[in-house]
């Protein structure tokens, strides 16, 4: 099982529908869970950081995690084609050795 | 304020040469983090320095090396390039080392090409 864990997609929404990206972690231990956008050639860019059980929103984006059932989600309200990219779920390492984790992302196409 | 900066951003070496990438982090940052990302391998951590010092390091050769300096300015060495280290090569400043609580921010990246 890989320490963290998303669908490669493509996931493809049509303009102005909600986008859903996932993501699975295996260390319980977990405190810290980072979005990151990457559009294609250019470095990861980070969208939101999520730390508590819940949602956390800041405009049309969304992060919920649920550390019962060790996952984290990333939801776009009103997709645009410009939010077509790789969306990068990227999480702490527990214990004394903590660095973060990164999953392999999630394409993204928003079709006009 | 000024973001994090990486020079070069293109370089194109031979195999057997050696490359030495720099960064430098968000002012008041005082932990980089380096990682070589390549198509279908994604994000593979290098090392990430602190005060100057390596707290955590990657499973990489030891072809791959760094420092960091007072100023907190980091930078990466490798040495006997191989075709497979050809890869884009990012760097991450955080105001504290671990990733717990700790947002990071890249830089744009080195584009190396081994030939």
């Amino acid at each position: 099982q890989k320490e963290v864990e998303q669908n490669s997609g493509p996931l493809s929404v049509p303009e102005g529908a909600i986008a859903s990206l996932n993501c699975t972690y295996s260390d319980r231990g977990s405190q810290s869970f980072f979005w990151y956008r990457q559009y294609s050639g250019k470095s990861p860019e980070l969208i939101m950081s999520i730390y508590s059980n819940g949602d956390k929103e800041d405009g049309r984006f969304t992060a919920q995690l649920n550390k019962a059932s060790q996952y984290v989600s990333l939801l776009i309200r009103d997709s645009q084609p410009s939010d077509s990219a790789t969306y990068l779920c990227a999480v702490n390492k527990a214990g004394n050795n903590r660095k973060l984790i990164w999953g392999l992302g999630t394409s993204l196409a928003v079709n006009p | 304020k000024a973001g994090v900066t990486q020079t070069p951003r293109y370089l194109i070496k031979t195999r057997g040469q050696q490359v030495t990438l720099s960064c430098s982090p968000i002012s008041g940052h005082r932990s980089v983090s380096w990682y070589q990302q390549t198509p279908g391998q994604g994000l593979q951590f290098l090392f990430e320095y602190f005060s100057e010092t390596q707290r955590n390091k990657g499973n990489f050769p030891g072809r791959f090396s760094g420092r960091q300096f007072s100023n907190s300015r980091s930078e990466m060495n490798v040495s006997t390039l191989e075709l497979g280290d050809s890869a884009l090569y990012l760097c991450a400043s955080s105001f504290r080392p671990g990733g717990t609580y700790n947002e990071q921010f890249f830089g744009p990246g080195t584009r190396l090409t081994v030939l």
